[in-house]
């Protein structure tokens, strides 16, 4: 079965202060690898996206790795603000030519002054 | 643009009522969908439309109706509400159905039933 499994679960940082979320998969034939940004009360907003064939993309203070080998993907976010503060979500899309696209459960960042 | 807009932004239903949640977009994309949320999962695709006339069903689709006569609205129509359907209802659009396509998502229902 198709899966997308991120860790943590919920992370409190300090303002100012690195840290790095993970996304394990195990979507095979596998597209394109998707990270959202969910603020609180809002739709999810697209971060970055990486096919299979690209190891890391970045959009400002946000890069995103990936290792199609191991089938994991991970979200470096440098110098974290308060307004780092939401869900990311890890979304993978299979092969298959299809809509369908699946979605993690998320990982809940609090950053904290 | 407005991009995706969903009304209302919150409601509360009585098990067996009925309603519609309404989605907009400005963006003239053909494809179209509706997702749930709820805690500790992921988004769950509920129903998916690819162009005006044309719709399918997704991962959890029952329980619920969509129509697409416009390519610009896609309303969700509960039929007779249940408790394991509160949850947060999201509408998407994108400008591509294929694989990877970025979806613009809108600022969800939070829909509660007792």
């Amino acid at each position: 079965k198709n899966q997308v499994e991120q860790s943590p679960q919920s992370l409190i940082i300090l303002e100012g202060k690195n840290c790095t979320l993970q996304c394990n998969y195990t979507v095979s034939p596998f597209s394109n690898l998707r990270w959202y940004k969910q603020d609180t009360g809002r739709g999810p907003v697209s971060l970055t996206i990486m096919t299979f064939s690209e190891n890391t993309k970045s959009n400002g203070r946000y890069t995103a790795t990936l290792d199609a080998d191991t089938k994991q993907s991970s979200l470096h976010i440098t110098a974290s603000q308060l307004s780092d503060s939401a869900s990311y979500i890890c979304v993978v899309s299979p092969n298959t030519g299809g809509f369908k696209t699946i979605f993690g459960a998320g990982t809940r960042l609090f950053v904290k002054a | 643009n407005a991009g995706v807009t969903q009304t209302p932004k919150f409601q509360v239903l009585k098990t067996g009522q009925s309603m519609t949640l309404q989605c907009a977009q400005d963006m003239n994309h053909e494809y179209m969908s509706w997702y749930r949320q709820d805690p500790g999962m992921g988004l769950r695709l509920i129903h998916y439309s690819v162009g005006a006339g044309i719709t399918d069903q997704g991962e959890v689709p029952n329980g619920y109706n969509v129509s697409r006569s416009t390519t610009e609205d896609f309303p969700l129509r509960l039929l007779s509400a249940a408790p394991s359907q509160t949850s947060v209802y999201f509408c998407a659009s994108s400008a591509s159905g294929r694989g990877g396509h970025e979806q613009y998502f809108g600022p969800g229902t939070r829909l509660t039933v007792t």
